[in-house]
């Protein structure tokens, strides 16, 4: 059964802290991405990755940066978190050779920015 | 740039009726994806039904099908005897074809589906 596992189902974070949004898929895939998802806006990209060690910004990566240090795992930074980020974060994967295939994606994050 | 629009923010529907949700999207590109997504309270993002855009006949998932026009660009899923399950929040997603790395779903801002008994 393909997984795509998010750390905290829920996180309550101070304005200013330094956040980390940790995502892991077990199926060897090599696309990630991280979605923000808002009432209203549907799902907007702010980061994927497509290898190991390699990014590429989506339509809002302001105050956003990722990391993937290996194939499995890939993680959302928020450098200095405001309370404009608060919202559910979704993490999603896919093969490289996609054809087809859909993206497999983790149960969300709701980050609480106070 | 491509984008997806759904045009029904809510839509409700009873017990054992059909229900059909719009979606409309815009690209030059002949060769992509079309996907519905379902989102219950649970927030897990569940495949509904997928279209592959050089294929003409609409694709069928048991009570799940589509309405795929693409001269219009337009991808309707339409939802026959509907049952309390089915009640959630419904993405429309497009997606260029393979081989391109990285390349990502962009969504629709989402139908909420009610359904009552």
């Amino acid at each position: 059964d393909v997984k795509v596992t998010q750390s905290s189902r829920y996180l309550v974070k101070r304005t200013g802290e330094k956040v980390f949004l940790e995502c892991v898929q077990d199926m060897d895939h090599e696309n990630m991405f991280w979605y923000r998802q808002d009432p209203g806006l549907g799902l907007r990209l702010i980061y994927f990755s497509y290898d190991v060690k390699m990014k590429e910004k989506g339509d809002i990566p302001e105050g956003y940066s990722v990391s993937r240090e290996k194939k499995e795992r890939f993680s959302l930074i928020l450098e200095s978190a405001s309370t404009n980020q608060t919202s559910m974060y979704l993490c999603a994967s896919t093969p490289g050779a996609m054809g087809s295939t859909e993206a497999f994606f983790g149960q969300g994050t709701r980050l609480t920015v106070v | 740039a491509q984008t997806v629009t759904q045009s029904q923010p809510e839509m409700s529907v009873q017990e054992a009726e059909t229900v059909t949700l719009s979606c409309t999207y815009d690209t030059s590109e002949s060769d992509y994806y079309l996907f519905w997504y379902k989102q219950p309270p649970s927030r897990q993002m569940i495949l509904v039904i997928r279209q592959e855009a050089y294929k003409q006949q609409n694709a069928t998932e048991n009570r799940f099908s589509v309405n795929f026009q693409k001269a219009a660009k337009s991808f309707s899923l339409k939802i026959s005897d509907s049952q309390l399950g089915d009640a959630a929040m419904y993405f429309c997603a497009y997606r260029l074809s393979a081989n391109q790395a990285g390349t990502a779903l962009i969504f629709g801002k989402g139908t909420t589906l009610s359904v009552s008994s």
